[in-house]
């Protein structure tokens, strides 16, 4: 099984900052890769795919880096939607997806 | 709109069945391999299994083998998990999800988009 760790656990950030989370996984995952974003009461949103690639709809704020172990997520200048739950998620290791155990982006 | 709707979920005792569905809309069901993921009160999420487009495949996590069944009936464009054995640990929000991607003969690179609202599945007596 392959093991996402994220880091921080908790952000907590003013509107308009730049911030980075980070995800590493225990073994190289090329850049099979998603973000997704998760608000109270609401079901996960695809952000990223592809370690760098913006789903649908996604605002340009919101970009993903990396490939091997070592991902980003970086947000350029947080809005207040933006506060939320996020997780990465490697899809490399089929069939048995694992999720990262999410860092929680707070005012 | 691509759209998912679970149902089935609620309270159940410890050993007990509940068996929940998910109607998908705005796709073409048949086309998809297709998710559970699940979430406890307040932790991370946890893929639990999925399903090949034709139900010729099916993988489950360790912690469900032998107690989750996951099915399909494309006819119906739905998605059914059977969860027997029930478990304490096994109280979460049950969300199905759709998986986009791409296969080779031998596997797949996969991520979800997008998920239903989710049913919560309470086990305790």
């Amino acid at each position: 099984e392959i093991v996402m760790t994220q880091s921080p656990a908790t952000l907590s950030v003013s509107p308009g900052e730049r911030v980075a989370l980070s995800c590493r996984a225990s073994q190289s995952l090329s850049s099979n890769l998603a973000w997704y974003q998760q608000k109270p009461g609401q079901a996960p949103r695809l952000l990223i795919y592809a370690a760098s690639t913006r789903a649908t709809g996604i605002p340009a704020r919101f970009s993903g880096s990396g490939s091997g172990t070592a991902f980003t997520l970086t947000i350029s200048s947080l809005q207040s939607e933006d506060f939320a739950v996020y997780y990465c998620q490697q899809y490399n290791n089929w069939p048995l997806w694992t999720f990262g155990q999410g860092t929680k982006v707070e005012i | 709109e691509v759209q998912l709707v679970e149902s089935g979920g609620g309270l159940v005792q410890p050993g007990g069945s509940l068996r929940l569905s998910c109607a998908a809309s705005g796709f073409t069901f048949s086309r998809h391999w297709m998710s559970w993921v699940r979430q406890a009160p307040g932790k991370g999420l946890e893929w639990v299994a999925n399903i090949k487009e034709d139900g010729s495949e099916k993988y489950y996590v360790d912690s469900v083998k032998g107690r989750f069944t996951i099915s399909r009936d494309n006819a119906k464009n739905s998605l059914y998990l059977q969860m027997n054995s029930l478990r304490a640990e096994d109280t979460a929000v049950f969300y199905c999800a759709r998986e986009v991607g791409y296969c080779s003969s031998s596997s797949c690179s996969n991520w979800f988009d997008p998920w239903g609202q989710g049913t919560l599945v309470t086990v305790s007596s």
